[in-house]
């Protein structure tokens, strides 16, 4: 199985930046996503490590250390509409030799003026 | 989003009825799946599908079943509904997903609200 954790709640103030953290342990990692999810909306996709290393894409950046198990996102210049979840999830190698997709329990970011 | 519909939107049920909330997309994906949303869980896989005929199942199975009999449907049935099942459900889809393309992305459906009473 898989062990994907990352924080509940985290609070930050417009105009900042935040730091999300993502940590896992899977017998056969692929990949790592993060999404971010609006209240009563889908998930949309973020970002995309499969390498160590930072990603980045405007204001949001990825980095993934795969020896730590370990990711994040980062946001920047937060802006009032970044409050949402964000999920990170992880691909991996299941027994039945599919790849899968599992995902953490989601941190919910909420920014403040 | 990206070509991915799930119907309906929203359904209520007693204990007991059977139903089937549907999935289809038109963007030629073979990787289909199903998720299920409750507070505090996170999205949790329930079955998926590699392909036209090939399912298997995610980490919750219990009490819903899936076919794949075309590559744009991927249909989750519930046989007899129970208050436990009550949950939003994602469809998700993307192109080429189980031979790990770099970026490949999932599209998730609009999700479909769920109760039974």
């Amino acid at each position: 199985g898989q062990n994907i954790d990352q924080p509940t709640e985290m609070t930050a103030t417009e105009g900042a930046i935040v730091q999300i953290n993502c940590t896992y342990q899977t017998s056969g990692f692929n990949g790592l996503f993060w999404y971010q999810q609006h209240a009563g909306e889908a998930p949309t996709f973020l970002s995309y490590n499969v390498l160590d290393g930072l990603e980045e894409k405007g204001r949001f950046s990825s980095f993934l250390s795969r020896s730590k198990g370990y990711s994040y996102l980062l946001l920047k210049e937060l802006q009032m509409k970044d409050s949402a979840s964000y999920l990170c999830a992880v691909r991996d190698h299941g027994n039945s030799g599919y790849s899968t997709l599992t995902f953490g329990k989601g941190t919910m970011l909420l920014v403040s003026p | 989003n990206a070509g991915v519909t799930q119907t309906p939107k929203f359904q209520v049920l007693k204990t007991g009825q059977s139903m089937t909330l549907q999935c289809a997309q038109d963007m030629n994906h073979e990787y289909m799946s199903w998720y299920r949303q409750d507070p505090g869980m996170g999205l949790r896989l329930i079955h998926y599908s590699v392909g036209a005929g090939i399912t298997d199942q995610g980490e919750v199975p219990n009490g819903y079943n899936v076919s794949r009999s075309t590559t744009e449907d991927f249909p989750l049935r519930l046989l007899s509904a129970a208050p436990s099942q009550t949950s939003v459900y994602f469809c998700a889809s993307s192109l080429d997903f189980p031979k790990g393309v770099a970026g490949n992305t999932i599209y998730f459906g609009e999700g479909s609200w769920l109760t039974v009473v």
